[in-house]
């Protein structure tokens, strides 16, 4: 009974090119994540959403924008594709904002940009 | 300076052995401290926090936070090959954001 469940797990695609990854969790969470793990195993926040809410946007390209159609799912699409954007994306899910710091991740989308 | 540091290792122990994972970092709003740990190609999970100074044991594993020096610890005793695995620390603060360390990655040998 999967709890963060991310699709697709593994994604390979060309330069310039438009994909989603799509998130969802089935805790009852309010507050969804999205990190990028690079080739050094570096986690890195990119958005956070409480309730549908934007409250976390770090400093990532415009390229990158997430979209919350409710509570239970976070997607995150990425325009015009480049070779950096190669990467492991992890989706987390938590209980509240208070409840940030056990955070539930996701098996990880594997991404790579040829 | 990266807001968390953490020895990347590899780090390989023999089983049983006791193992010291450690962390440093700079931001004074952290308030509190996460030990998340993550197989290979899955995704971290939460192994233990702690919230401002002090220690906290759960079965093998004690984590210790000491914010004077802002120094984090994760101890396991009895290592087992079952631990090996890459540990992450983590701090936050109310902004509600994690900042992880780059990981340490730990391997216990049979």
């Amino acid at each position: 009974d999967t709890a963060v469940s991310q699709t697709p797990k593994y994604l390979v695609t060309q330069m310039g090119n438009d994909k989603s990854i799509k998130c969802e969790q089935n805790l009852g969470h309010d507050t969804m994540y999205w990190y990028k793990q690079d080739s050094k195993k570096f986690l890195k926040i990119m958005f956070s959403y409480n309730n549908k809410e934007l409250i976390i946007n770090e400093t990532v390209p415009n390229r990158f924008s997430p979209k919350s159609p409710d509570k239970a799912h976070l997607n995150l699409h990425i325009n015009s594709l480049e070779l950096g954007d190669s990467a492991v994306y992890f989706c987390a899910s938590s209980h509240g904002l208070a409840g940030g710091f056990e955070q539930f991740f996701g098996p990880g989308t594997r991404l790579t940009v040829l | 300076q990266k807001e968390v540091e953490q020895d990347p290792g590899p780090l390989s122990v023999p089983e049983g052995a006791i193992v010291s994972l450690n962390c440093t970092y700079s931001n004074s709003a952290f308030q509190y401290f996460m030990w998340y740990r993550q197989y290979s190609r899955k995704g971290p999970e939460l192994l233990m926090y702690t919230y401002s100074s002090g220690n906290k044991e759960d079965g093998r594993f004690t984590a210790q936070v000491d914010k004077s020096s802002k120094y984090i610890s994760l101890f396991i005793r009895d290592s087992q090959p079952s631990d090996s695995a890459t540990y992450l620390c983590a701090g936050g603060g109310s902004n509600y954001k994690l900042t992880f360390g780059k990981g340490t990655l730990l391997t216990v040998n049979p």
